[in-house]
């Protein structure tokens, strides 16, 4: 399985909003509902942002949303603020027990 | 609140084997498949393995698959990697994680693995 393809660096200035795409197969993002995104400060554990594609766990911020066409994901961040500066990875269900994480992006807040 | 701390890590020489612990605290531990996630100093994660919680089903990755060994303890809450064969691209932080349903919402603080001579 090979890594998904996202933008290895996104910004913004505060207030914006910013788009991270998330590009895979038919196999694997376009085969199944079930990309999550975590977001990642350096030294820290991954956070889960995004489940199932377009759900929100209990406290992440509704400024944090998920779509999917066909086989790209997406996580847009809407009113960008300084803590979002962090890198974020998509993630993928790809059948038999197997998943695939994206290559990362590395969001800056100008 | 739920609580995963990884324990094993270290400097191992390249062949040489290490065995991963991730211990939990305050969740039904046997209800959800646990994984097993690393990530490369200064790069990308890498899902690595999963188990199921009845611990019928392993999965691994391509990189590692005849190499490591996932497994369960449940009468100790624990969740075991053990790495053999390792190589200087083994090298990195590992993670255990569970969600629910087939994503990673809880994670440990990580273990660090060196592959060196």
């Amino acid at each position: 399985q090979s890594a998904l393809t996202q933008p290895a660096s996104v910004s913004g200035s505060p207030g914006q909003s910013i788009t991270i795409s998330c590009t895979g197969t038919s196999s694997d993002v376009g085969s199944y509902n079930l990309v999550s995104w975590y977001q990642q400060h350096p030294g820290k554990a991954p956070k889960l942002m995004i489940y199932e594609g377009t759900k929100r766990p209990s406290g992440v911020s509704n400024r944090f949303s998920g779509s999917k066409s066909v086989d790209t994901a997406s996580l847009t961040i809407s009113g960008l603020q300084a803590e979002d500066e962090a890198d974020y990875y998509c993630c993928t269900y790809a059948s038999s027990g197997i998943y695939v994480f994206g290559t990362g992006t590395k969001v800056t807040v100008l | 609140e739920v609580q995963l701390l990884e324990s094993g890590g270290g400097l191992v020489q390249p062949g040489g084997s290490l065995r991963l612990s991730c211990a939990d605290s305050g969740f039904a531990f046997d209800l959800y498949a646990m994984n097993w996630v690393r990530q490369t100093p200064g790069k990308g994660l890498e899902w690595v393995s999963t188990i199921s919680g009845r611990a019928d089903s392993t999965y691994y990755a391509d990189s590692v698959k005849g190499r490591f060994s996932i497994s369960r303890d449940k009468s100790k809450n624990t969740l075991f990697l053990q790495l053999n064969s390792l190589r200087a691209d083994d090298t990195a932080v590992y993670y255990c994680a569970y969600g629910d349903r087939r994503y990673f919402q809880h994670w440990g603080q990580g273990t660090l693995v060196t592959v060196s001579s």
